[in-house]
């Protein structure tokens, strides 16, 4: 149980191009989803929690208008990386929360993002 | 700044070798102490999740022990085994948010 897909798992686009990543819980809804990202020999940063049906959370450092976040349902939420600079390659990516009393985050296999 | 430490970086170990390494966290405002195992491609796995000072937890031959007082917690790898090939994280959680604040982990390579 506790299964979270992401889609893609890889993707290399042009600069100025936009990506969407998608999060998925597959077997239990999850009314908030966290969006990580990892640059090399690096620690995953949070960049911002989802919650659904409302705005997502930023971390400070991390421009929302560029990181589009969409929690449209239980069991979805979306990363959307606008207009991709090289800066912007990295590896991201999302968890989904069970809420209870330990809190455990589950994690999908993230997304390797190449921006030419 | 909420700072998490691992050490050792990176461990490469024989096969039946037993190996532990360490999490070092704030001491003050601490909530949870996560550790999770994350293989390469794959998708990271909760190992434990740790509340209590004095707290042990163990899965198998994996098993870990906190001390909130002194911000540490330590994971322990018995009889390592190659399945055991990993990069071992831990994450910290204080009473005021719910971000998880994460170590850059320890990879540990067993040969057989």
């Amino acid at each position: 149980g506790a299964v979270v897909s992401q889609h893609p798992s890889r993707v290399i686009c042009k600069s100025g191009t936009s990506v969407k990543i998608e999060c998925r819980s597959l077997d239990f809804q999850a009314t908030t989803m966290f969006w990580y990202r990892q640059f090399p020999k690096q620690s995953l940063m949070l960049m911002a929690t989802s919650n659904e049906g409302s705005k997502a959370t930023y971390e400070q450092g991390v421009e929302k208008d560029k990181f589009l976040i969409n929690h449209a349902s239980l069991t979805l939420s979306t990363l959307t990386v606008t207009s991709a600079h090289p800066e912007d390659s990295s590896f991201y990516i999302c968890s989904a929360r069970v809420v209870g009393a330990t809190d455990t985050q589950y994690f999908g296999p993230g997304t390797r993002l190449t921006v030419l | 700044i909420l700072n998490v430490e691992q050490s050792p970086q990176s461990l490469h170990v024989q096969e039946g070798d037993s190996t532990n390494f360490t999490c070092s966290f704030p001491s003050s405002n601490f909530y949870a102490l996560h550790w999770y195992r994350w293989e390469t491609a794959k998708s990271p796995e909760a190992l434990f999740v740790m509340t209590l000072n004095g707290d042990e937890k163990k899965k198998g031959r994996i098993s870990a022990t906190l001390n909130t007082k002194e911000g540490y917690s330590y994971l322990y790898i018995k009889g390592s085994q190659p399945e055991d090939s990993a990069t071992y994280l831990c994450a910290f959680l204080n009473q005021a948010g719910t971000a998880l604040i994460f170590g850059k982990g320890t990879t540990l390579s067993v040969s057989s």
